[in-house]
Parts: structure tokens; C-alpha cells; sequence
């Protein structure tokens, strides 16, 4: 079975300073995917970013990206240019074929973001 | 257009009594995954739906029901409820599911309290 592991349980970065969240996983599958989903007090989970496991270039949207090392199964999740805005619990993700393509979540990461 | 909208947002019930929680999808998105959320347990994938059929079902027992109707629509049945019930219940839509090329979106969802 997958697991995945969020070893963080609280984080803390000032604002415009910038964090990284991390997050490990254990699969014996080769093509599989990694998420991270952000999830404000309103409780609706939002996706973050995205990374295909055959994609050796770490994805990146904005001020978020990760830094994916298949071989120590690890996808850190960097803020950079942090916002008040992005104080959440982040969520790590993985999915693949062999579980139909269900999400399978790491505990979470509660983010603080102070003025 | 409008989001994942899940009724209600708030619910009380006694144990041993059953539960309908309701999950209406994206317009035009035909696949609908329900998963539960506790503090000990974290988020854990029940089951998903996909053109009135169930397409994957996560590790629960089954006292845990859904239905989807023709519009796509999503129904969660929770019956004889156990006071470890008590869970944030989130649904999540996406245009087929079954893939990870369509992001999933999800609802606020419904808070259930078991008493």
C-alpha cells in the first residue's frame, strides 16, 4: 500500500519570507503523480501544483513549486513571497493507476503566516 | 459557474441512526469521489462514481452507501451510525475521473457529528 508522510505537523514563515513544506512517500509503482492541496478554515480543498512522476523538471505555479527527488521518493512543497493568504493545512497527494486514481493523503501541514 | 456544493454543511445525529449526505458536481463533470476526513485518521478515500456506477471503492465497511443519480448528482449513506463517524465529508468532482488528467474540485463539505 501507499503511504505518504508529512513529518511537519505545524510550520511558521513571516510574510514575504519563504517556507518548505515536506513530504515523503512510499510506492513500488514507476508512473504515478504527487499533489499538494491547500486547505483553508472555509475546508475546501484547493490544488496547489501538480507533479507527473515521468516529468524530471519540478513543477512550478508562481510563488509555489517543488523540489521532486523520485529516487529518495520525497516532493517538497516551497511558498516563496509568502502572503497572509496562504496561512492553511497543505496536503500531500498521491495517486496512482493501481488505486484508480484515488487520492491518497499525507496528514497535513498546518501553515502560519505571520505579519 | 458554479462550485461542488454539498448539503448540508452541517449535521447532528444520534448513534445507531443513518445518514444522507448530498454532493451536486461541476456542471458537466460526470465523476463524483466522496472521502472523509477525521483528526486521527486524516482525509481516506470512500468511494467514487462515475455514470451511475460505482468505479472504486476505498477500505470501509458497508454501513458506507452512494448513489449517483442520472445528473450526476451524488448520494453518501452513512447507516447505523458509530460515534467515529463523526467526520468532515468531502466530495469531489471532475469531468471522468479515473485519470489524473482532469483536476479534481472540491465541495466545503458537510460536517457530521455524531452524538
Amino acid at each position: 500500500a501507499q503511504t505518504v508522510t508529512q513529518s511537519q505537523p505545524e510550520m511558521s514563515v513571516q510574510e514575504a519570507e519563504t517556507v518548505t513544506l515536506s513530504c515523503t512517500y512510499d510506492t513500488s509503482e514507476s508512473d504515478y503523480y504527487l499533489f499538494w492541496y491547500k486547505q483553508p478554515p472555509s475546508r475546501q480543498m484547493i490544488l496547489v501544483i501538480r507533479q507527473e512522476a515521468y516529468k524530471q523538471q519540478n513543477a512550478t505555479e508562481n510563488r509555489f513549486s517543488v523540489n521532486f527527488q523520485k529516487a529518495a521518493k520525497s516532493f517538497s512543497l516551497k511558498i516563496s513571497d509568502s502572503q497572509l493568504g496562504d496561512a492553511a493545512m497543505y496536503f500531500c497527494a498521491y495517486t496512482a493507476s493501481n488505486s484508480g486514481y484515488a487520492l491518497n493523503f499525507g496528514k497535513g501541514t498546518s501553515l502560519l503566516v505571520t505579519p | 459557474k458554479a462550485g461542488v456544493t454539498q448539503t448540508p454543511r452541517y449535521l447532528i445525529k444520534t448513534r445507531g441512526q443513518q445518514v444522507t449526505l448530498s454532493c451536486s458536481p461541476i456542471s458537466g463533470h460526470r465523476s463524483v469521489s466522496w472521502y472523509q476526513q477525521t483528526p486521527g485518521q486524516g482525509l481516506q478515500f470512500l468511494f467514487e462514481y462515475f455514470s451511475e456506477t460505482q468505479r472504486n471503492k476505498g477500505n470501509f465497511p458497508g454501513r458506507f452507501s452512494g448513489r449517483q443519480f442520472s445528473n450526476s448528482r451524488s448520494e453518501m449513506n452513512v447507516s447505523t451510525l458509530e460515534l467515529g463517524d463523526s467526520a468532515l465529508y468531502l466530495c469531489a468532482s471532475s469531468l471522468v475521473g479515473g485519470t489524473v488528467n482532469t483536476e479534481a474540485f472540491f465541495g466545503q463539505g458537510t460536517r457530521l457529528t455524531v452524538v
